[in-house]
Formats: C-alpha cells, sequence, structure tokens
C-alpha cells in the first residue's frame, strides 16, 4: 500500500446525473476525508470519518452530496442531479487519529467535469 | 470569508537563494499549522507543521515561522532548488490538530530559476 487511491481519476458527466467517487486510504489510517478544488483555490473541506463514524459535514456539502465509509475502510462520495457548479476536483485523505503533529495524505484527486 | 490568506498569488527565486512564502489567518481559533506542496497532476503533499505553543519548527531546508499575535505565518526553503517549483498551501486546525478540518489558502505558485 503506497498512499491514498482514488477512482475515478476524472469523469465527465451531463448536467443532471448521479455520480459516485471512490476513496481507498492507506490501510492503517482510520481517520478518512474529503476536500473539493476548484480552479485558484485551495482545497475546502466536506466531510471526514473515523472509522465508520462521519464526525463532521461542512455546510458545502448540499442534501445532493452524500459520504459513506460502511467498513471503515474505503469510502464513496455521491453526487446527485449533478449541476455545473459542482465541477471540481475532488480530493481524499487519510491520517492516524492519534497523531496531532503528522499530516493528511492525500489522493491524487478525481477531477469532475459537468457538461 | 477567506480564513487563511495567502496574498501573493505568486513568487520566483533564482536556484540556492532562500524563498520565504507567507501567510495570514483571521480566526483566533486557529491552533495548529500546516504547509503542503502540490505539483500538477498529484494532491498535495505534506511538508511541515507548527503547533500554536511553539514559534519556529525546522525540518532540513523548511523552516515555518509562526507569530500569533499578529496572526502570521511563513515557510522559508533555503537554499531553493528547482524541484521545489511548485504550489504551496498554508493550512489550520483548531485545538483537534491535524487530524481534523483544515482550512486552506488558496495557494503560492513557487517557481524556482537555475
Amino acid at each position: 500500500d503506497t498512499g491514498v487511491s482514488q477512482d475515478p481519476r476524472h469523469k465527465i458527466t451531463k448536467r443532471g446525473q448521479n455520480v459516485t467517487f471512490r476513496c481507498d486510504p492507506i490501510s492503517e489510517h482510520n481517520r478518512l476525508y474529503w476536500y473539493r478544488q476548484t480552479l485558484g483555490q485551495g482545497p475546502e473541506f466536506l466531510t471526514y470519518f473515523q472509522n465508520e463514524a462521519q464526525l463532521e459535514k461542512s455546510r458545502l456539502l448540499s442534501d445532493r452530496f452524500s459520504a459513506e465509509r460502511p467498513k471503515g475502510s474505503f469510502s464513496t462520495l455521491e453526487i446527485q442531479r449533478t449541476e455545473q457548479g459542482d465541477s471540481a476536483m475532488y480530493l481524499c485523505a487519510s491520517s492516524p487519529s492519534g497523531s496531532q503533529s503528522g499530516g493528511q495524505f492525500f489522493g491524487p484527486g478525481t477531477r469532475l467535469t459537468v457538461l | 470569508d477567506q480564513q487563511v490568506k495567502q496574498n501573493s498569488p505568486s513568487l520566483s527565486v533564482q536556484e540556492g537563494r532562500i524563498s520565504i512564502l507567507n501567510c495570514d489567518y483571521t480566526n483566533s481559533m486557529f491552533d495548529y499549522f500546516l504547509w503542503y506542496k502540490k505539483y500538477p497532476a498529484e494532491g498535495p503533499t505534506f511538508l511541515i507543521s507548527i503547533s500554536s505553543i511553539k514559534d519556529k519548527n525546522e525540518d532540513g531546508r523548511f523552516t515555518v515561522f509562526l507569530n500569533k499575535s499578529a496572526k502570521h505565518l511563513s515557510l522559508h526553503i533555503v537554499p531553493s532548488q528547482p524541484g521545489d517549483s511548485a504550489v504551496y498551501f498554508c493550512a489550520a486546525s483548531d485545538v483537534r490538530g491535524a487530524n481534523s478540518k483544515l482550512t486552506f489558502g488558496k495557494g503560492i505558485t513557487l517557481s524556482v530559476r537555475p
């Protein structure tokens, strides 16, 4: 296990369609995070999990967005009825829960384009 | 409402010289600060962090300075190398530390000229 992986790396969809992204964290990490990054901006926090429990959700995460981590390992982020404003890079990160000094380890991201 | 501000969008320095990247924050609840580096088509990579109880943390060529009263931190890279050319993000979290919600700045694009 060399790092956080995300699938797919790119997704093009039409407005109104549903999309689902997957994130596989580093295996020993029990915390998993989702961020969104648009052009010219830094990553914006969406939500994070400790094991299977969703600990915090941003107000950015509208009702059309849902994230799950059913077995405390991989996570999925689903966007329903996509809008053009959802076009962004969706980043996943993981970390251990105990360490306060280390950073979160990011995956390469899934780039979503909504036509 | 930008709580973490990186006001200079870009910086260009000569190889071997010092790079100084600045970051300001407005939220007094921030207690922990991190710098990330990002290359194109890759996710951000953690560089260095600092807790609010310190004013300096050093790791090899990278040093982060924190001025809590001014709500300002800076990343020094000495000496700068062409491979340091990337986008650098400043990030902050509250007392929960690095393994909770991070708030990022917009990033600074560093170019190191050979």
